[in-house]
This record gives structure tokens, sequence and C-alpha cells, in this order.
């Protein structure tokens, strides 16, 4: 089983519904983190998390929300998603023993269609 | 702000050498990573340098130059496997040991028999 899994894999909706892609992981890691990938733009930081209580906003936070429901778990909400939304989301975490490294442990993504 | 620069593209043929480069801007500067992803799967990570000079990973090496703002990730003996997209990241100012990083639009490495 992967350490850092996601759900849905993919994932089919309209404007205007909400969405939520969830991310579990295994790891015992403190840290968790939401990144978007666009053709082209790389991976962009939309959200992390040191610990339960504390969230903090990224690069590209606009049109998102997330909820930190445990250490091992953390979920990503589009309340009213638009098509620019569409994309590769991905979720990775980090502990601190690697945090000298840049080492982050990534899920295998959830691809997002929005029409 | 943030900023990395990479080529976008790069093809080399099997068995050879390729270096992939990656200069930065930043705020403040932590350490240069690289990740690996194939066809749009998991970024998997390959290496860290957060002083100057040459690091080696098996088949895998990275250079930082920190005077320079400029590293590049050099891969030897290449394999068909070896064909994915690169990223080079740096950790945000205000990452600390969070890993919070900024990554770079990524270099599509295509290796030819």
């Amino acid at each position: 089983d992967a350490d850092v899994t996601q759900t849905p894999r993919n994932r089919i909706t309209k404007t205007g519904k909400r969405i939520m892609l969830e991310c579990s992981q295994t790891k015992g890691h403190d840290r968790m983190y939401w990144y978007r990938q666009d053709p082209g733009l790389g991976l962009r930081l939309i959200y992390y998390s040191f610990d339960v209580k504390d969230i903090n906003k990224g690069e590209i936070s606009d049109g998102y929300s997330v909820s930190r429901q445990a250490q091992a778990k953390f979920s990503l909400s589009l309340e009213s998603a638009i098509p620019n939304q569409t994309a590769l989301y991905f979720c990775a975490t980090s502990h601190p023993g690697t945090g000298g490294t840049g080492e982050l442990f990534f899920g295998e993504g959830s691809r997002l269609t929005v029409l | 702000g943030q900023s990395l620069e990479q080529p976008s593209e790069v093809t080399a043929v099997e068995g050879a050498i390729v270096q992939i480069n990656c200069t930065y801007q930043t705020s403040g500067f932590y350490g240069l990573s690289w990740y690996q992803q194939h066809d749009g799967g998991a970024p998997t990570f390959l290496s860290y340098n957060g002083l100057d000079g040459l690091e080696e990973t098996g088949r895998f090496s990275s250079f930082l130059s920190r005077s320079d703002s400029y590293g590049y990730l050099l891969l030897q003996e290449l394999q068909m496997k070896d064909s994915a997209s690169y990223f080079c990241a740096v950790r945000d100012r205000g990452g600390g040991a969070t890993n919070k990083l900024i990554f770079g639009t990524g270099t599509l490495l295509a290796v030819q028999p």
C-alpha cells in the first residue's frame, strides 16, 4: 500500500460544484502539503500544515480551502469549482528529520477536470 | 519573489551523459533539491545540495554554486527509464524545516535508443 494515498485519483465535475480531495498518510509525518501541477508551470503550493492545529496558505490558495482532520489526514476543498482549476493535484508529506534536505513524499496525484 | 529557470526539454541517447541546469532567484536560500517525475506520476526525491559542490548518488550527481545561484543535475550512463521530467526546487525563505518548496517548471528528458 502507498504511504501517501490520495482519493479520488480522477474526478470530472461541473462548474460550481463543491469538490473535496482527500489525502491520508501512514508515514507518521507531521507536515503535509497540497500542490497543484499544470503543464509548463511545474508544481505550485496551495496550502501546507505543520501539525493538526496549523494551516498556512501557499502561493495559490485563492479558491481553495483545507482541513487537517488528524495528523494523518489533510483534505483540499474547492467550494465552487471553476474550469481553470482543472489540474493534477498532489499531496505530500515531510518529516523534521528530513527538514534539511528538501525531501517531500508525494502521493500518486488526483486528476481533476472541471467542465 | 522566487523564480527558478530550467530548460523545458532535453534529448539525449542511451548511454550518454546529460546535464540539466537550474538557475534561481530567491529572497532566501536554504538548499537546492531535485525531483524526478514519470508521466504525471508521483514526483520522487533525487538529491539535495545545501552547500557548494557536487553530491553523487549512483548514476546521478547534483552540483550547486551559491555564488552563481546555479545548480545542475548530471545523469550518467543514461537508460531509457531515465526518460522523465526533472524539477529543481528551493526552500522558501520562510520554509525553515518545513520543506515548503518552490519548484521550477521542469525539464522533460527524452532518452533515445
